[in-house]
């Protein structure tokens, strides 16, 4: 079963405007971790924001925020202000206990375009 | 502070023939160690992790395998590659298992067979 799940394929929004990206996950653990990445077309894999489990606030880091609701077991990345620069690839990602360590699994992405 | 490597940027290797990728990471020790594919357009797919030297565990059966035989390298190798094998590979390290722990990535090898 897919453990993270973005439904969004490719999002398109205009400079200035905010957007939202989703992410649903599928998790029986009590603890867990949640992380966007941003990917740029060069490749390179860049850390956005954090969630944990427990946290009782939404993260937030500059421009971005997570809309974190734990019942609905959902984690969607807020981006204000969109710049054309934000154009990439997003990824959420979750921490998971795996037989000797632990690692991020990742969603499939969706792809965010930037307009002027 | 901490670096990762990742060589070469960019590779082309006829169907069949051997492949080496090479990780390293600089400025940590005992670091956790990861080898993710990302198909074009697709998300990232967990291959290999390592917790220390030796010790490789394996989350997809593939026509790779990987090792470590140093504290601060990971090497990811195929005997003959396949059609299939075509991707963008990241190492990735991790300073501990702690939930909160993120992960930074290498720049990435774009690996194209033939």
């Amino acid at each position: 079963a897919q453990k993270i799940t973005q439904t969004q394929p490719g999002m398109f929004v205009q400079e200035k405007e905010a957007v939202t990206l989703d992410c649903t996950y599928d998790t029986s653990d009590p603890s867990y971790g949640l992380f966007w990445y941003k990917q740029p077309s060069s490749g390179e894999m860049i850390f956005l924001i954090y969630q944990g489990s427990y946290d009782q606030q939404n993260a937030t880091e500059g421009r971005y925020s997570l809309n974190f609701q734990k019942a609905r077991k959902s984690a969607n990345l807020v981006i204000s202000a969109s710049q054309l620069g934000d154009s990439a690839m997003y990824f959420c990602a979750m921490r998971e206990f795996l037989q000797a360590g632990t690692a991020l699994i990742f969603g499939k992405g969706t792809t965010l375009s930037v307009s002027s | 502070s901490q670096t990762i490597h990742q060589w070469p940027a960019t590779l082309v290797q006829p169907v069949g023939s051997p492949l080496s990728l090479e990780c390293t990471v600089e400025g940590t020790s005992n670091p956790n160690l990861y080898w993710y594919r990302q198909a074009a357009g697709r998300g990232l797919q967990l291959l290999f992790y390592s917790v220390g030297i030796g010790q490789i565990s394996s989350e997809v059966p593939q026509n790779l395998s990987a090792s470590r035989p140093q504290d601060r390298q990971f090497i990811l190798s195929s005997k003959k590659l396949l059609l299939s094998d075509s991707g963008f590979y990241l190492c990735a390290w991790v300073k501990g298992a702690g939930l909160n722990t993120e992960a930074f990535f290498g720049q990435g090898t774009r690996l194209t067979v033939v």
